[in-house]
């Protein structure tokens, strides 16, 4: 069965540094998506995308994150200046399709972010 | 604004039946997702309601009234390995909002 693939699984980073999370979605699947969940806590969602654009992001999303499709199957979340409460894992998920059709968001496995 | 509310944790035996409520009150409504989630690992799509009623997938049942603003998830025939938290999702446009999640522990 086709899955979401995200890397690396772990990664470890200076407080300030610009860090970049890799993702790549099921291929026959036209909306991405990244949430995160500080450990402990409910998973947030952090923006989706669609049709190389971002269709919406939540008030976590300032403009210290960004996200790039760079080609055809790469999807990646860009933090520029991490903080220590950027700590916790950042789950890439995709979709076929998205309302009026029951087709559900697919999670990859994460990246737990570590910020030192 | 969000809120969506399910009990924290639940016990039940193996062989047994459990059912997961989840209580929403959301800005929209374009359907409500359960996902079974193991620790440190992504959650995993379980089931899907739009329309009031039942479906059911196996071990798995959800049932939602959105006039209710309510939904529960059934699962039947616990096995030790369905010991996970249990989220409830509702999606509104693009996003999915998550509720806390409930820990199910199956003993033996």
């Amino acid at each position: 069965e086709p899955e979401v693939t995200q890397t690396p699984s772990h990664q470890v980073t200076q407080m300030g540094q610009e860090v970049i999370l890799r993702c790549v979605p099921i291929s026959n699947h036209l909306y991405f998506y990244w949430y995160r969940q500080i450990l402990g806590q409910k998973v947030e969602f952090l923006v989706s995308f669609y049709n190389n654009e971002i269709s919406e992001k939540s008030e976590i999303f300032d403009d210290q994150f960004s996200v790039e499709r760079p080609d055809g199957s790469n999807f990646t979340l860009k933090i520029r200046s991490t903080k220590l409460e950027d700590s916790a894992m950042y789950f890439c998920a995709s979709s076929r399709g998205l309302r009026g059709s029951n087709q559900p968001q697919h999670f990859g496995d994460g990246t737990r972010l570590s910020i030192l | 604004g969000q809120n969506i509310d399910q009990p924290t944790e639940m016990t039940a035996t193996e062989g047994a039946i459990v059912q997961i409520n989840c209580t929403y009150q959301t800005s929209g409504f374009n359907g409500l997702f359960w996902y079974q989630q193991h620790a440190g690992e992504a959650p995993t799509f379980l089931s899907y309601n739009v329309l009031d009623g039942l479906e059911e997938k196996g071990r798995f049942s959800s049932f939602l009234s959105r006039s209710k603003g309510y939904s529960y998830l059934l699962l039947k025939e616990l096995q030790m390995k369905d010991s996970a938290s249990y989220l409830c999702a509702v999606r509104n446009d693009y996003k999915l909002s998550f509720g806390a999640g409930t820990t199910v522990t199956v003993r033996a």
